[in-house]
Formats: C-alpha cells, structure tokens, sequence
C-alpha cells in the first residue's frame, strides 16, 4: 500500500515571498510519479507540477519548484514570490508507473497576505 | 478551459430524494473516477471506471452507485439522498495510456447539501 503524507494543515506567506510545502510518502515502488495539485476555493483542481521517481534532477514550472530527495521519500513544493492567485489548497499525490489510482495527501492551506 | 464537466455545480436537495451526478469529458479517457471531499478536503475515492461498462468500488464505502455505458459518461446516483451524503464529489479521468505520467484531470465539482 501506499502512503502520502502532508504534515503542514496550513502555511501562510507574505505576499512576494517564498513557502515550502511539505510532503513524504511511503512506497515499495522503484519506479513511480509525484504530483502537487492544486485546488482554490470553488474551482477546478489543477496540476502544479510533477516529478519522475527515476529523473534525479528537481522539476520547475515557473514559480514553482521541487525537492525531490528519493532515499528520504520526501517531495516538497517551493511557491516562489507568491501571488494572491496562489491561495488555495495544494495536494501531494503519488502514482506507481503503470498504476491507475492516486494516492492523495490530505492537503496543506495556503493563505497568501497582501 | 475544463475538458471534464460536472454538473450542476451547487445541489440543495431534501432527503430521500434520488440524484444523479453528472460528469462528462471530451478527451476520450478510458479511466474515470468520482471523489468525495471532506469538509476537511481530504480526498476519498469512492468508485472508478476502466472503460466501458466497468465500474469498480473505490477505498472509501458509499452509498451511491455509478454506471459507465458510454466513454465520455460518467454518472453518479444516490436513490435516496441523506444529510450523511453532504459533501464536494469531485469527478476525474486519466489518460488511456500513462495514467502514471500524466496524472488525472479533475472537473470543477459539485457541491451536494442535503436538507
């Protein structure tokens, strides 16, 4: 079975400055994806970013950025110079390679101050 | 733009009423599943489907039954609605190939209250 795990219920940064989202999982995968999903209030539950177990080097998409450590399990989310637009929930979820079902944290709040 | 439509998005509904859940997608995705959200927004899969007239039981025990008799269709129905079955269902499909690549798309959800 497999395991997300989000320790953070709630993160608050100031608006222009940085936030780390924690996340650790437990697989007995060698070879699966990592996903951060995010969710504002009301809407649609996007894709952030996502990560292959077997790449050694961190994802980027824009602002946002990965610390992908696979010997610890560990997939944290960095929000660089955070945006109002930022505000929402963030999902860590984990797939093995030929899987069908994600495995879902329970989520981390961010609040964005102005 | 979503390519996954859930409808309606808001619900009110007295108990014991039946419902059905709407949710459609317009990418050709043969796996689809409906989640149910928690007020703590925690994510519970309640039932997914392989294909068509394959539908599948999720983790997560639910009252609600789910039929898949074409690709693009994928409803849910409760028969008879209680105050318990108030929450977000949130609907989602993957790609046919590279579900673990790709992840899933979700649809905007819908909130169901039941009175």
């Amino acid at each position: 079975a497999q395991t997300v795990t989000q320790s953070q219920p709630e993160m608050s940064v100031q608006e222009a400055e940085t936030v780390t989202l924690s996340c650790t999982y437990d697989t007995s995968e060698s070879d699966y994806y990592l996903f951060w999903y995010k969710q504002p209030p009301s809407r649609q539950m996007i894709l952030v970013i996502r990560q292959e177990a077997y790449k050694q080097q961190n994802a980027t998409e824009n602002r946002f950025s990965v610390n992908f450590q696979k010997a610890a399990k560990s997939f944290s989310l960095k929000i660089s110079d955070s945006q109002l637009g930022d505000a929402a929930m963030y999902f860590c979820a984990l797939i093995k390679a030929a899987g069908n079902k994600l495995t879902f944290g329970g989520g981390t709040r961010v609040l964005v101050k102005p | 733009e979503a390519d996954i439509y859930q409808t309606p998005r808001y619900l009110v509904i007295g108990t014991g009423k039946k419902i059905t859940l709407e949710c459609s997608q317009t990418m050709g995705h043969d796996k689809m599943y409906w989640y149910q959200q928690d007020p703590g927004m925690e994510l519970h899969l309640i039932h997914y489907s392989y294909g068509v007239n394959s539908t599948e039981k999720g983790d997560l025990s639910s009252e609600s039954t789910v039929s898949r008799i074409r690709t693009e269709h994928f409803p849910l129905t409760l028969e008879s609605a209680r105050p318990s079955h108030t929450s977000q269902y949130l609907c989602a499909s993957s790609e046919p190939t590279g579900t673990g690549r790709y992840g899933y798309t979700f649809g905007s959800g819908t909130r169901l209250t039941v009175v």
